[in-house]
């Protein structure tokens, strides 16, 4: 398994402000994702955290929106930008550990739990 | 503090009682399966996983069949306790890998 850390565990902002969330894990890791869950809603990931390059985001969102960068193997940042309150929600790290093979287990930080006044 | 799971379906179960939990999955390409459990005011934790290959596998009080016929996952849970308490979701990825899709999600009640 992989220990991941978010920082901050939660914030409140207000409208039109941006928010960087940082995620740290124990050691290397390949993959690195960002997940947004709703309240009361499962997970839906926003997109991949590539080491060296951009992003790459899934249908829906936009790197203006939440930019993110991953400097090393172990260290991603995602930033959700001009927030509104349709942006309140709790933003997940997760990782997988080897690679983009179809049986490595995603673990998951503790979330970072965003409201927006 | 903020809730998951406000609006999901629940399952309510007696101590010590089995639980089933179930999911419908989406794609029929679907390789790899894992069942989360995920806890108020945390992240989802790794229960089980199973590969496409498998019908069954079973872990310590969990057991996870997969019926690819009909595109269903289930999560049984023996002798269910108060800890176990919380909102438990699917995931599947593709054959040939990729990021999870995760499923709705079941918050799971146990009375004690």
């Amino acid at each position: 398994s992989a220990v991941i850390s978010q920082k901050p565990s939660r914030d409140i902002c207000q409208r039109g402000t941006s928010l960087t969330i940082q995620c740290q894990v124990d050691s290397q890791v390949t993959m690195m994702f960002w997940y947004r869950q709703q309240p009361g809603q499962s997970l839906t990931l926003i997109a991949t955290a590539n080491q060296g390059s951009e992003a790459t985001y899934e249908s829906g969102f936009v790197i203006d929106k939440f930019p993110i960068s991953r400097p090393n193997l172990t260290f991603s940042t995602l930033t959700v930008s001009n927030m509104s309150p349709e942006d309140s929600s709790i933003y997940l790290c997760s990782v997988a550990r080897t690679g983009w093979s179809s049986t490595d287990t995603q673990y998951f930080g503790p979330g970072t739990r965003l409201t927006v006044l | 503090g903020e809730s998951v799971g406000l609006h999901l379906p629940t399952l309510s179960v007696q101590e010590g009682d089995n639980s089933i939990i179930n999911c419908a999955y989406s794609n029929s390409a679907s390789d790899y399966f894992i069942w989360y459990k995920q806890e108020s005011g945390k992240g989802p934790q790794f229960i089980i996983d199973i590969r496409s290959n498998m019908d069954k596998r079973q872990g310590q009080r969990v057991t996870v069949l997969l019926n690819k016929t009909v595109k269903h996952l289930s999560l049984q849970i023996a002798a269910t306790q108060p800890g176990d308490s919380a909102v438990y979701f699917c995931a599947e990825r593709l054959l040939g890998g990729g990021p999870l899709v995760f499923g709705k999600g079941t918050r799971l009640s146990v009375i004690a």
